[in-house]
């Protein structure tokens, strides 16, 4: 049974491109989560997803930031305009059930720099 | 929201050493897991425990729900074993990991 699957694993973009980040989760789960490693802010909740449903975006910013989980293919996290503060890494989750009482399953993560 | 406190903030090991990691939070939580980042930046799930006692190799943890505490024990350190250690909870009623700030193991050879 593979894995939690991100790509790419490294992207670099120039200040006000945009970056695209895919999350495949496990086989059979349908709940997905992403999650961001600032530097100096460790790991921080964005947004958590069903299929065609974003559930809670709270930790998400309110501007350039987008979230999908469509009813076929992967996760996407949208990034537009980006900004040297995006630089982080971008970790997807997911679960079989909600996150209440299920392990969340971690990719590999998208290390993202922003130059 | 949730608070959730590891220490020691840093730990330097022998190799073939026992250490025990600690994990305070602040609220009831459904579900704990402990993670291990390893130097290439990849989160490894270790354990869900949200109470009791579980072992997987040189590895086990407890938690003690009702107490809001969590240990992380790893005995006979490899120098595999450096990279930061991550816990994170749900709090009861939600779904979102909260992680703490990690502690940071340095295994020498």
């Amino acid at each position: 049974n593979a894995g939690v699957m991100q790509n790419p694993r490294h992207l670099v973009r120039r200040r006000g491109q945009e970056a695209r980040l895919r999350c495949s989760p496990m086989k059979g789960h349908s709940h997905v989560y992403w999650y961001r490693q600032l530097p100096e802010e460790g790991l921080k909740f964005m947004v958590y997803l069903q299929k065609e449903n974003i559930i809670d975006e709270s930790g998400m910013p309110k501007e350039r930031f987008s979230a999908e989980f469509p009813k076929e293919g992967p996760s996407i996290l949208r990034i537009q305009q980006v900004v040297r503060g995006d630089s982080a890494a971008y970790f997807c989750a997911s679960s079989p059930d909600g996150g209440w009482y299920g392990e969340q399953f971690f990719g590999p993560g998208t290390r993202l720099t922003v130059l | 929201g949730i608070q959730v406190e590891q220490s020691p903030p840093d730990l330097i090991l022998q190799e073939g050493a026992n250490s025990t990691l600690r994990c305070n939070f602040s609220d009831s939580v459904n579900n704990l897991q402990w993670f291990h980042q390893n130097p290439w930046g990849q989160l490894i799930n270790l354990f869900y425990i949200p109470s009791g006692t579980k072992q997987n190799g040189r590895l086990s943890a407890t938690t003690v729900a009702t107490e809001r505490y969590s240990l992380l024990y790893i005995s006979s350190s490899q120098t595999t074993d450096s990279g930061v250690y991550f816990c994170a909870v749900v709090r009861s009623n939600d779904y979102k990991l909260s992680f703490g700030a990690g502690t940071t193991v340095t295994v020498r050879a």
